[in-house]
């Protein structure tokens, strides 16, 4: 099956500071979607992006479909924006396809 | 209101139980997974349904059966219950060939 690896594994910042996660996929995919799961559980959609780059505040995701990377920007880091980030993908050839997830970044923002 | 809601939230049982876990979606969507998020945080796709056909079934055990009485709801139920099925259950949904949405999850724990 694909696989999908995650960088780093854990990031501990200052309050304030930018970072770069990545997200590396072995196959060519038709859905690439990033999460944030905050300290309660919850999985929060930030991006459905395949391909292209998307802005939404201080977060932007930028994916390169033809190398098979994903990027998520965060910037001026809140402790909010602790929690664990996963890229998750389904592979091309259409029909219900289950995601695939990396291992996640743990990000903690201290502050 | 709430995209995908799940109950219960919480589930303590005994080994060798039956439970169900119930999801429903007022989206609108296709599609509907269950997910399984194990204590090292490993997310993985357990079953989908499109349109109440099973679609993927990724090597669960057949203690565990999805069971979609219309296409709003897709309820997991759990056989005889073993430690090795505490986890974090999430259902999502998503419409044909776009992002999915996933519920706040139910916390099973079998002692």
């Amino acid at each position: 099956g694909i696989q999908v690896e995650q960088s780093p594994p854990d990031l501990i910042l200052q309050e304030g500071a930018n970072s770069t996660l990545r997200c590396n996929f072995s196959d060519s995919v038709n859905n690439l979607q990033w999460f944030h799961q905050n300290p309660w559980g919850q999985l929060i959609n930030l991006f459905y992006i395949p391909s292209g780059t998307k802005q939404n505040g201080r977060l932007s995701a930028t994916t390169v479909a033809t190398e098979r990377y994903s990027l998520l920007y965060i910037s001026s880091s809140q402790t909010t924006d602790s929690g664990v980030y996963f890229c998750a993908v389904a592979i091309a050839g259409g029909g219900a396809d289950g995601l695939t997830f990396g291992k996640g970044t743990h990000l903690i923002i201290q502050p | 209101d709430t995209a995908v809601s799940q109950t219960p939230k919480y589930l303590v049982t005994q080994m060798g139980n039956d439970k169900s876990i119930k999801c429903e979606q007022n989206l609108g969507h296709d599609t509907m997974y269950w997910y399984k998020q194990d204590s090292k945080k490993f997310l993985k796709i357990m079953f989908s349904y499109n349109n109440k056909e099973l679609i993927i079934n990724e090597t669960v055990p057949n203690r565990f059966s999805p069971k979609s009485p219309d296409k709003a709801h897709l309820n997991l139920h759990i056989n005889s219950l073993e430690l090795g099925d505490s986890a974090v259950y999430f259902c999502a949904s998503s419409p044909a060939g776009r992002g999915q949405y996933f519920g706040p999850g139910t916390r099973l724990t079998v002692t």
